[in-house]
């Protein structure tokens, strides 16, 4: 799925360091989402948003804070990450209805590494 | 909570085979996605098929829902199909998250 970009592929960065993952979509979806996938796992979910507000939040340490600025952009600030961190972060974005149950479309992730 | 049990959790073919993959639901079904992650890391979407049947090339996919199962199918498989293979499905109710199953491992060996 090549309509959901996410930057940068890589990343890695030090306990200490303030860092930002980007996803864009421009499919006009209205609901955007990130997980988080750890080796040999399935994707595990770690926040919605949907019409740009947060709707879910699974319990995601602080240390991860979401934001999108607008309907097209989901970014998700590090900050203060721990060696466990280390994982593939994969942004995904859907159509959204109240009745209709639609796909979701996966950008090809951010490969993250904590030192 | 929603279980999704994926079966086998590992398969291993030579070029050429053609093979089946399960997915049970432990509930209706009504949103339905199969992915293919490939070694890279790219989650690609393989089918969106709440119910019924649907073709893609060498790929296949059919999901009863009365029986709360989805199936599927690889036909010649080639060593470009080899990775991980997860189905997905949705809670009822807006913004609700897609439970993944633990996915099953497939090698295809030249």
């Amino acid at each position: 799925d090549t309509e959901v970009t996410q930057t940068p592929k890589h990343l890695v960065m030090g306990m200490t360091n303030k860092k930002s993952l980007k996803c864009e979509q421009h499919m006009g979806h209205r609901a955007m989402y990130w997980y988080k996938q750890k080796a040999k796992k399935p994707p595990e979910l770690m926040f919605v948003y949907s019409y740009e507000k947060l709707s879910i939040n699974e319990s995601v340490p602080s240390r991860f804070s979401p934001e999108c600025p607008n309907s097209s952009l989901l970014n998700l600030h590090l900050h203060a990450l721990q060696p466990e961190d280390s994982a593939l972060y994969l942004c995904a974005s859907s159509q959204e209805g109240s009745q209709v149950y639609l796909p979701q479309h996966f950008g090809d992730g951010t490969r993250l590494s904590i030192l | 909570g929603i279980q999704v049990e994926q079966s086998p959790p590992d398969l291993i073919l030579q070029e050429g085979a053609n093979s089946t993959l399960r997915c049970n639901f432990s509930d209706s079904v009504n949103n339905l996605q199969w992915f293919h992650q490939n070694p890279w890391g790219q989650l690609i979407n393989l089918f969106y098929i709440p119910s019924g049947t649907k073709q893609n090339g060498r790929l296949s996919a059919t999901t009863v829902a009365t029986e709360r199962y989805s199936l599927l199918y690889i036909s010649s498989s080639q060593t470009t199909d080899s990775g991980v293979y997860f189905c997905a499905r949705r809670q009822t109710g807006a913004n609700s998250k897609l439970t993944f199953g633990k996915g099953i491992t497939l090698s295809v060996r030249p």
